[in-house]
């Protein structure tokens, strides 16, 4: 079962443009993680932000996290080409398993 | 620290064959989970080793199964492959102390697998 449904399902934006996907999810958790996959390679993980916490940063990623509305954004600041790539947020159900999403698709054009 | 690597990367089986796939994690993880995605369904969990014992499990068919030797490598099985059971499948690691879900996860690059 799905946990945490990602919007857009599909992203086209410019070089230097940002880039913000959102992630809902339906249970509560412990953590929410971001990962980024490139073109059906493995998955590099991005951001872990845990439940206490409001906003993260890491280099141009901004993720933030409200538990009251079970929701995540991810922000990615100046896009790059190199950033082209299908972006899972997943969430740790009951504590167990690491339940992903079905991802963001973001293009970036030069 | 050399990363995850899973072996074979591609695989071509035939509907009731049967299939091991191997992942070696990186080292001091003790914590191996195994995905399978595919485009209709994602990324999802079939389960997770810590310490040569199975912690946690998704819901997939007794086929699917896999075990962890004592220095952390993991393979998977797959019995009487069915053509659903194309897709790539990935193993991530991670320490394993918190539980792999409350921890980062190291992905390999995966292994893809077509069923004929």
């Amino acid at each position: 079962s799905q946990q945490g449904e990602e919007d857009p399902q599909a992203l086209s934006i410019q070089e230097g443009e940002n880039a913000t996907m959102n992630c809902s999810y339906k249970t509560s958790i412990n953590n929410l993680q971001w990962y980024r996959q490139n073109s059906g390679r493995g998955l590099v993980h991005l951001i872990l932000i845990r439940s206490n916490e409001r906003e993260k940063h890491s280099g141009r990623l901004r993720v933030t996290l409200d538990t009251s509305k079970k929701s995540s954004s991810l922000l990615i600041t100046a896009s790059r080409a190199a950033d082209t790539a299908s972006y899972f947020c997943a969430t740790d159900q009951a504590g167990t398993a690491l339940i992903f999403g079905k991802g963001t698709t973001l293009s970036v054009s030069s | 620290k050399a990363g995850v690597t899973q072996t074979p990367r591609y695989l071509i089986k035939t509907r009731g064959q049967q299939v091991t796939l191997s992942c070696s994690p990186i080292s001091g993880h003790r914590s191996v989970s195994w995905y399978q995605q595919t485009p209709g369904q994602g990324l999802q969990f079939l389960f997770e080793y810590f310490s040569e014992t199975q912690r946690n499990k998704g819901n997939f068919p007794g086929r699917f199964s896999g075990r962890q030797f004592s220095n952390s490598r993991s393979e998977m099985n797959v019995s009487t492959l069915e053509l659903g059971d194309s897709a790539l499948y990935l193993c991530a690691s991670s320490p394993g102390l918190a539980g792999g879900a409350q921890e980062t996860q190291y992905f390999g690059p995966g292994t893809r697998l077509l069923v004929l």
